[in-house]
């Protein structure tokens, strides 16, 4: 099955620096690469995605870019601001029947005031 | 309404107790689940739903029981469960196929006594 690894696991940034997570997959046959933004005690919030044929995509502070050979991805967060402050997750998946998603471990990211 | 509702948001039940989980969307999506979220890791995936019919179950022991009465509602019946089921419970739905974007509920945060 698919295995995807998250690094780092905290993340500490001053206000306005940028914060740089990074994610790896095992399946190649993966095309769907979601990111998740969970403040504590709330529920899982898509904050942008990408999928197998795009390279890059950005909304307004936040890009991901993806590298299909290297198998990995990666979320840049620029201007950093206190309420970025969350646990970041990525995940992989393949189209099929039911969005079988397999998240990476989690990376914590503080801002720094 | 862009929503996932689950009812309760809190749960306490001792190990002999028989209790429900409840989740409602409006989206029209086909496609729901349920994870399973221990405190500082990411969720897990136990079911999916697809067109109301049983798609994946991820050997989830038979004390949860999952149950999609129409496509808008999904409960997760609970039975003789242990202290180590304590967990955030996550419902989340999406289309079936095509634009695979997976919207979570805020969860019901499950203790076991």
């Amino acid at each position: 099955g698919e295995n995807v690894e998250q690094h780092p696991s905290t993340l500490s940034v001053q206000e306005g620096d940028s914060a740089v997570i990074k994610c790896t997959y095992s399946d190649s046959a993966s095309n769907y690469f979601p990111w998740y933004k969970q403040e504590l005690g709330k529920r899982p919030q898509l904050i942008i995605d990408i999928r197998s044929n795009v390279g890059e995509k950005k909304d307004q502070r936040i890009a991901v870019t993806l590298n299909k050979t290297a198998k990995h991805f990666s979320l840049h967060i620029t201007e950093t601001q206190p309420e970025d402050s969350a646990v970041y997750f990525c995940a992989a998946s393949k189209n099929n029947a039911g969005n079988m998603l397999t998240f990476g471990g989690g990376t914590r990211l503080m801002v720094k005031p | 309404d862009t929503e996932v509702t689950q009812t309760p948001k809190h749960l306490v039940m001792g190990m002999t107790n028989k209790k429900s989980l409840k989740c409602e969307q409006h989206m029209g999506h086909r496609a729901m689940y349920w994870y399973k979220q221990k405190a500082k890791k990411p969720p897990e995936l136990m079911f999916v739903y697809s067109y109301e019919k049983l798609s994946i179950n991820e050997s989830v022991p038979s004390r949860f029981s999952p149950e999609c009465p129409n496509s808008s509602l999904l409960n997760l019946h609970l039975h003789a469960l242990q202290p180590e089921d304590s967990a955030l419970y996550l419902c989340a739905s999406s289309v079936v196929g095509g634009d695979e974007k997976l919207f979570f509920g805020s969860g019901t945060q499950l203790s076991v006594l």
